[in-house]
């Protein structure tokens, strides 16, 4: 099992822009989660997602932000446009009831 | 509003001693209580978990206490090793009214060092 895949690994992009951060869960796993990390606030969740269908996305921070999860096996979370305060890692985890959550690596992001 | 406390955003231990990390959390609804450790550039991992049924869970050198009545848990490492040093985040969930797991909340995480 190659656990939960984050891409990019580092995304440096410049205000304004379009950013696209990518996560495939663990197979079987029917919760996936996004958070956000920064010095300030620590981990944040974001939004999360039961089989595929978003649950509570209270914890994005506005509008510039938009998640989907297409299928089972693959989420994104769209910044559009980016703004410098977006500079974070972002975590996805992907868990199943029992057993318990797993993160990915992180993207760490930095709009300049 | 941080729901869930780790009020010492450091810690220094001598190798070989034990470690202390405390947490403390606000929300009555929240039964079921974890750490994670997380090194630099890695993703956070999971370490030991406490359901609210209980008051201790003991794995190894970690051991987690939960003091409810306190909304308090602490996470104790003995004896300390340098591969023990990294960020640990304590983090609580509840579960929802449709039997599911919620997200988790976590503290800002205690950086904690061990010297030799």
């Amino acid at each position: 099992d190659a656990g939960v895949i984050q891409s990019p690994r580092h995304e440096v992009t410049e205000m304004g822009q379009e950013v696209t951060l990518r996560c495939k869960p663990i197979s079987g796993h029917d919760y996936l989660f996004w958070y956000r990390q920064t010095m300030m606030r620590g981990l944040e969740l974001l939004i999360y997602f039961n089989n595929n269908v978003p649950i509570d996305d209270s914890g994005m921070p506005e509008d510039r932000f938009s998640a989907k999860m297409p299928n089972a096996s693959f989420s994104t979370l769209k910044i559009q446009p980016s703004e410098p305060r977006d500079s974070a890692v972002y975590f996805c985890a992907s868990s199943a009831p029992g057993y318990g959550y797993t993160f990915g690596s992180g993207t760490r992001l930095t709009v300049v | 509003d941080q729901q869930v406390k780790q009020n010492s955003p450091s810690l220094s231990v001598q190798e070989g001693r034990i470690s202390i990390l405390n947490c403390d959390y606000t929300n009555s609804m929240f039964d079921y209580f974890l750490w994670y450790k997380k090194y630099p550039a890695e993703g956070p991992t999971f370490l030991i978990s406490i359901s609210s049924i209980k008051d201790k869970n003991e794995d190894g050198r970690f051991t987690v206490f939960l003091n409810k009545s306190a909304k308090h848990l602490s996470l104790h490492i003995v004896p300390s090793q340098p591969g023990d040093s990294a960020v640990y985040f304590c983090a609580a969930s509840a579960r929802t009214s449709r039997g599911g797991a919620d997200g988790l909340t976590f503290g800002k995480g205690t950086h904690l060092i061990i010297q030799p």
